[in-house]
């Protein structure tokens, strides 16, 4: 599976839109972009997946570049609850050999939401 | 719907003492993992079961740790003897094929080896 890199940490006023970059310039064609986030003393939580379109649910949007080497989540109106450790993994899409696949979880950013 | 239930929540216990923990997971998920989140880093996976059969332990120190999954729904998770560097908290995971890999994870146990 590809590598990723996000930076440590950011900051965000609560209401704003967050913002939370990932590069993942290995990227090969049939690896998906997965984010989770942790709160603490939570267990990770999926939020959103994709693979070359942009893909929006009701938690955030997936903004991926044509060239795949790069995305974005974008939380549209961050509050106090999304203060947490969000995590970009890239890995092999499903195949019907298997159900499930190792996520394998760099450092992440830190987002600290402020009043 | 019932989230990943683990059990205990928190266990402390002195090095060289055994120790277990259970996980439920989510009705219908086929695939349940085990991973190891220490202090300040992302979780680490130790083994994922399809159904009953182990399929990824790669990562799982076979020499004191081991796990099951009887009848592919419940797992538990075993460590003897504990070692003070196995303090973290121990996650459990499931997920089911639905076209994505969403893995569902529950709140996890702190383990704390004194």
């Amino acid at each position: 599976d590809a590598k990723t890199t996000q930076p440590p940490s950011m900051d965000c006023a609560e209401g704003r839109a967050a913002n939370l970059p990932c590069n993942h310039s290995t990227i090969s064609g049939n690896e998906y972009v997965y984010w989770y986030r942790q709160i603490h003393s939570q267990g990770p939580q999926y939020i959103i997946h994709g693979l070359k379109n942009n893909e929006t649910n009701e938690m955030a949007s997936l903004i991926i570049t044509e060239d795949r080497k790069s995305s974005t989540l974008i939380l549209p109106h961050a509050t106090l609850r999304d203060t947490a450790v969000y995590y970009c993994i890239v890995l092999k899409g499903p195949s019907s050999k298997t159900s499930g696949s190792r996520l394998t979880f760099g450092e992440g950013t830190q987002l600290t939401v402020n009043p | 719907e019932a989230g990943v239930v683990q059990s205990p929540r928190y266990k402390i216990i002195e090095k060289k003492q055994p120790v277990a923990f259970w996980c439920n997971p989510i009705s219908g998920h086929n695939t349940l993992y085990w991973y190891r989140q220490n202090l300040g880093q992302g979780p680490e996976l130790l083994i994922r079961y399809e159904n009953e059969e182990a399929v990824d332990d790669s990562q799982l120190p076979k020499d004191r740790f081991s796990a099951e999954r009887l009848k592919g729904v419940d797992s538990t998770l075993k460590i003897q003897p504990a070692e003070l560097g196995d303090s973290a908290v121990y996650l459990c995971a499931s997920s089911s094929w639905t076209g994505g890999y969403e893995q569902y994870f529950g709140p996890g146990t702190r383990l704390t080896v004194t």
